[in-house]
């Protein structure tokens, strides 16, 4: 059972470049989120999505664009990478949003914009 | 947006003890639910244990037990019997159950556990 798998696991890129962080999840979550994880701010969200071809923005959308056309992948993309947005990022998915449904996390990815 | 509080950014307990790790939150909702969420030096964001507002009877697994004060809006967690792979940043979240879809986080609280 694979659940919540990121990729790449690190990534070094440099300012003003296009990038795209995968997603993927085998639960077929109605739910799934981007999270990113800075020092001294735990996790803020980035985006979500509550199905496919529906997603909406979270606390920091700027500088990142999402698209969900599966129900499994939820891919972010930075179309221009500046060096505020390293950091490390996560992906999370949920079958519901509005319960106590737990959101469970993917490892991570690394970024660093140099 | 809700405000989470973690008021101490480390914390140290010596094996087998137990130690309690604090977070407040600020909301004006009445219907939430809070987690406490395990990060070790691999990364992977682990559950720990999850409250629901409305139920006043604290959440407990095994060795790691909630105490919820809804009044208070404080919502620690509680370690018992303390293992060196409890060693991890610890998070504290909130979540609106009737609007919005985020989990809102503390800033984390690093627990190290000495033998």
């Amino acid at each position: 059972d694979a659940g919540i798998t990121q990729s790449p696991r690190y990534k070094i890129t440099e300012t003003g470049r296009q990038v795209t962080l995968m997603c993927h999840q085998t639960w077929s979550h109605s739910y799934m989120f981007w999270y990113r994880q800075d020092l001294g701010h735990g996790l803020r969200l980035i985006y979500y999505s509550a199905a496919a071809d529906i997603t909406d923005k979270g606390e920091v959308p700027d500088g990142y664009v999402v698209s969900r056309s599966k129900t499994e992948n939820f891919p972010l993309t930075l179309e221009s990478a500046t060096r505020s947005q390293t950091s490390v990022y996560f992906c999370a998915s949920s079958e519901l949003a509005v319960s106590i449904d737990t959101q469970y996390f993917g490892p991570g990815t690394r970024l660093t914009v140099l | 947006a809700q405000t989470v509080t973690q008021s101490q950014p480390e914390m140290s307990v010596q094996e087998a003890e137990t130690v309690t790790l604090s977070c407040t939150y600020d909301t004006s909702e009445s219907d939430y639910y809070l987690f406490w969420y395990k990060q070790p030096p691999s990364r992977q964001m682990i559950l720990v244990i999850r409250q629901e507002a409305y139920k006043q009877q604290n959440a407990t697994e095994n060795r790691f037990s909630v105490n919820f004060q809804k009044a208070a809006k404080s919502f620690s967690l509680k370690i018992s019997d303390s293992q060196l792979g409890d060693a991890a940043m610890y998070f504290c979240a909130y979540r609106s159950a009737n609007s919005g879809y985020a989990l809102n986080f503390g800033k984390g609280t690093s627990l190290l556990v000495t033998p």
